[in-house]
Order: C-alpha cells, then sequence, then structure tokens
C-alpha cells in the first residue's frame, strides 16, 4: 500500500497565483483532511471531508477551496495565493473506527 | 467540545535522562488517543497509540497508558537518547475529528 500521497514536495508561487495540492490514499479511508503548519502554532485544520461529495471548512478555511469526487482523492486549491499562505501542509486520512490518522509527506509551500 | 493540551516547550534533556511529556485532554466520548513525532524537516510519524481507557501505547522505547480517569495520555521514556530530538505531537480523533496538541519541542544535549 502506498498510503496517502501527497504532491508536490515543495512549491513556489508569486502573489495571486493558483495551484493545487494533490492528495490521494488507497485505503478506502471515508476521511480525510488537510491542515496547515506554521512555525510554533502546531497544526490546524483547513478543510475536511467525511466522504466523497462531502466537505467541510475547518479553523482557518479562507482561501482555500477542496472537493471530494471519490474517496481516494482530496485535492486543496489555493485560488489566489498570498505569503501569509507560506507554510507547509499536510493532508491525512483517519482508519475506520479513528485507530490512526495516515499523513502526506507535507508539502512546503512558499508565496513570494 | 473536544481539546488536547501538552506542555509547552522546548524541553531541553541531556542524554540518558528520563522524559515525560504531559498530555491531557477534553472529549465527549471515548476518543482514540496518539502520540505523533516529526523529526527535523521531515513529516509526521505515528509514535504511539491507545485506543481505550488503561490501553498502553509503546514504541521505540517510548511508552504513553490512557487514563481516563484523569483524561491524559503522558509520554515518558526511560533514558532519551541525542535521536529522539523532534517534535511531539499528542492528539485524538473522535469521530474522525482529529484533534492536536501544539507540540512540544525536545533537544537532548549529548
Amino acid at each position: 500500500n502506498a498510503g496517502v500521497t501527497q504532491t508536490p514536495k515543495f512549491q513556489v508561487l508569486k502573489t495571486g497565483q493558483s495551484m493545487t495540492l494533490q492528495c490521494a490514499q488507497d485505503m478506502n479511508h471515508e476521511y480525510m483532511s488537510w491542515y496547515r503548519q506554521d512555525p510554533g502554532m502546531g497544526l490546524r485544520l483547513i478543510h475536511y471531508s467525511v466522504g466523497a461529495g462531502i466537505t467541510d471548512q475547518g479553523e482557518v478555511p479562507n482561501g482555500y477551496n477542496v472537493s471530494r469526487s471519490t474517496t481516494e482523492d482530496f485535492p486543496l486549491r489555493l485560488l489566489s495565493a498570498a505569503p501569509s499562505q507560506t507554510s507547509v501542509y499536510f493532508c491525512a486520512s483517519i482508519s475506520g473506527g479513528n485507530t490512526e490518522a495516515f499523513f502526506g509527506q507535507g508539502t512546503r509551500l512558499t508565496v513570494v | 467540545g473536544n481539546s488536547v493540551t501538552q506542555m509547552e516547550g522546548p524541553v531541553t534533556l541531556s542524554e540518558e535522562a528520563f522524559l515525560t511529556i504531559n498530555c491531557t485532554y477534553t472529549a465527549t466520548g471515548y476518543p482514540s488517543l496518539f502520540w505523533y513525532v516529526q523529526y527535523p524537516g521531515e513529516g509526521l510519524q505515528l509514535l504511539l497509540k491507545a485506543t481505550k481507557a488503561d490501553d498502553k501505547g509503546s514504541n521505540k522505547g517510548f511508552e504513553a497508558t490512557y487514563r481516563k480517569e484523569t483524561t491524559s495520555f503522558h509520554l515518558e521514556k526511560g533514558s532519551v537518547q541525542v535521536s529522539d530530538s523532534a517534535v511531539y505531537f499528542c492528539a485524538l480523533t473522535f469521530n474522525y475529528q482529529l484533534i492536536w496538541g501544539a507540540g512540544t519541542k525536545l533537544i537532548i544535549k549529548p
């Protein structure tokens, strides 16, 4: 099993550009989520999904969109990048019964 | 609501010292509890977990016991090594919500 695959690993954007961070899991997990990690602030939830076709906002959703057309994929879109979105982004999926969360390798995004 | 509180860092210890990182939680119902570790420049790795009261999770010499009566899940290790230097996150899942502590940076000096 590949687990959670997150791409790209690094990205530099100019202010105002848009991009999509990809996340895919092959474990048939219903629950997937996106977090951002800023220095000294731990992980903050951006958006999450409890199944295909169902998404909801987390703690810091502004400036980001998500969709969940399949169980496997949960892309995160930055609509118009801002320097405040410079961060490390992690995608996660949670197994049935809440027994474990699996993470992608992270995307280090810099907006200049 | 559900929340996780863990001790602030950084925690600085000498090699072979005893480690405790405190974690307490607030949850409605019966969450699963986790410790994740993040080594410098790397992603998040599951260190250990416990899914019900009185369970003890253990891995790489680290242990934590799910204490329902004190709503705690403290991380311990008897003898730390320089290679244990990392950021440690306590977390819980409940109804598929993953709730994180702020993280504790651990620095081990030789």
